[in-house]
């Protein structure tokens, strides 16, 4: 079975500050790695996808991923966060069988 | 159309009522998933479709719980004898691909929100 972890539940920042949001999953073979946005009152938004190759990916907004295969971990980063990355933001991981299982969220409150 | 569709966006329901929850993918999207998100956590599997195929229904609750992709294109998740517990947002999402592991993007529709009063 697959599972995943979000370390932080809410995380307060201001803006210009850095951000990392963790994640950890398990699963015992190859995955697929997402996060999603999810804007106050608005859809799941994919942010950037690992499937393989450069465990380094770069999603929208400034927002990127690194993939640890040792450490089974997809950490989200951004360099310098701004008032409009206010939202809530989810891991996912993706194994067989074509559904994936998502993290219970990080909520992120960014101030202006 | 231009993304995942679902209707209603809203519904409130008498306890024991049954609904209906209908789910537009993207247009020649071969996968289709249903999540169930409840208040401050995140989505949870509920099923998934292959066309007309529901390959995996390990995640419905219980047997009040039912999906449907005659099809496969629109897909309806129906809810019997509604108990509060049930109150959700309820997603559905759609791929371009196959059930293997595809590398296809998943993309969701704003939910359909359940409450059971």
């Amino acid at each position: 079975a697959q599972s995943v972890s979000q370390h932080n539940h809410h995380v307060i920042l201001s803006e210009a500050a850095s951000l990392e949001l963790g994640c950890n999953y398990s699963y015992g073979g190859t995955v697929n790695l997402f996060w999603y946005v999810q804007y106050p009152g608005q859809h799941l938004q994919l942010l950037l996808k690992y499937f393989s190759g450069d465990p380094l990916v770069k999603g929208i907004k400034g927002f990127e991923a690194e993939f640890i295969k040792s450490k089974f971990s997809f950490n989200l980063r951004k360099p310098s966060v701004q008032w409009s990355d206010t939202a809530e933001y989810f891991c996912a991981v993706r194994g067989g069988a074509g559904k994936s299982t998502f993290g219970d969220g990080t909520t992120l409150t960014v101030k202006p | 159309g231009a993304g995942v569709s679902q209707s209603p966006r809203y519904k409130v329901a008498k306890r024991g009522q049954d609904v209906a929850l209908r789910c537009d993918p993207i247009s020649g999207h071969v996968s289709l998933f249903w999540y169930q998100q409840a208040l401050g956590q995140g989505p949870e599997f509920l099923t998934y479709f292959q066309n007309e195929a529901q390959l995996d229904k390990s995640g419905l609750p219980s047997d009040r719980f039912f999906a449907e992709r005659p099809e496969g294109s629109v897909s309806t998740l129906k809810i019997q004898r509604t108990q509060q517990e049930d109150s959700a947002v309820y997603l559905c999402a759609s791929s371009l691909g196959g059930n293997r592991i595809s590398g296809n993007t998943i993309y969701f529709g704003e939910g359909s929100w359940l409450t059971v009063v």
